[in-house]
């Protein structure tokens, strides 16, 4: 099916551990994002990529890695991840990098890190 | 700094009660406003992107409007099923990044 999907949708890790968080879409669109949300502070970017095998940091970068090998793939990876990634992670994508392009969002990952 | 706020945090509105919910934003360069709509458990669902003030879209009961600090929603004679939480976010032109408000839960009872 057509669309934008997220794996695994649950996770629960320990500190420390490597982890990565996979996104899929299906449209070709160019740009993709990853974001967390947690209550108290909204949506917030951690990553984005305007094309294959270019990205760059957002808001909250830190502790995470991406990368984009191909156009329809994004995966996010969490290399030693710690209790204050427990979240819940949106990837998205858009087909513009401009305010004209509206972003269509996953249906997330609960990450637990315990 | 660029901001946006929601305003208010919850609303609860009976069954055909009409209301509105409130997005303020301080950006310096705004390129688009979006609202999205978020269901428990599941990603944000695109409603509207607004460009310039004074611009309006609807969809069903819901009516979106923008002025150069502000946008509101309108819900007009809401159902049970428009219960959700709904997101502002505006675009200030680096790469398309959004800026989210934290949400308005909109509860309506039958």
């Amino acid at each position: 099916d057509a669309g934008i999907t997220q794996s695994p949708r649950y996770k629960i890790t320990e500190t420390g551990r490597q982890v990565t968080l996979m996104c899929h879409q299906t449209w070709s669109h160019s740009y993709m994002f990853w974001y967390r949300q947690d209550l108290g502070h909204g949506l917030r970017l951690i990553y984005y990529s305007a094309a294959a095998d270019i990205t760059d940091k957002g808001e909250v970068p830190d502790g995470y890695v991406v990368s984009r090998s191909k156009t329809e793939n994004f995966p996010l990876t969490l290399e030693s991840a710690t209790r204050s990634q427990t979240s819940v992670y949106f990837c998205a994508s858009s087909d513009g990098g401009t305010g004209a392009y509206e972003q269509y969002f996953g249906p997330g990952t609960r990450l637990t890190v315990t | 700094e660029d901001q946006v706020t929601q305003s208010p945090e919850a609303l609860r509105l009976q069954e055909g009660e009409s209301s509105s919910l409130n997005c303020s934003y301080t950006v310096s360069g705004l390129r688009g406003l979006f609202w999205y709509r978020q269901d428990p458990g599941k990603g944000p669902e695109f409603l509207f992107t607004l460009y310039s003030a004074g611009e309006e879209k609807e969809k069903e009961r819901l009516k979106a409007t923008l002025t150069k600090k502000e946008s509101f929603l309108h819900i007009t004679a809401p159902k049970p099923e428009d219960s959700a939480t709904y997101l502002c976010a505006v675009d200030v032109g680096s790469q398309g990044n959004l800026i989210f408000g934290k949400g308005t839960k909109l509860s309506v009872k039958p």
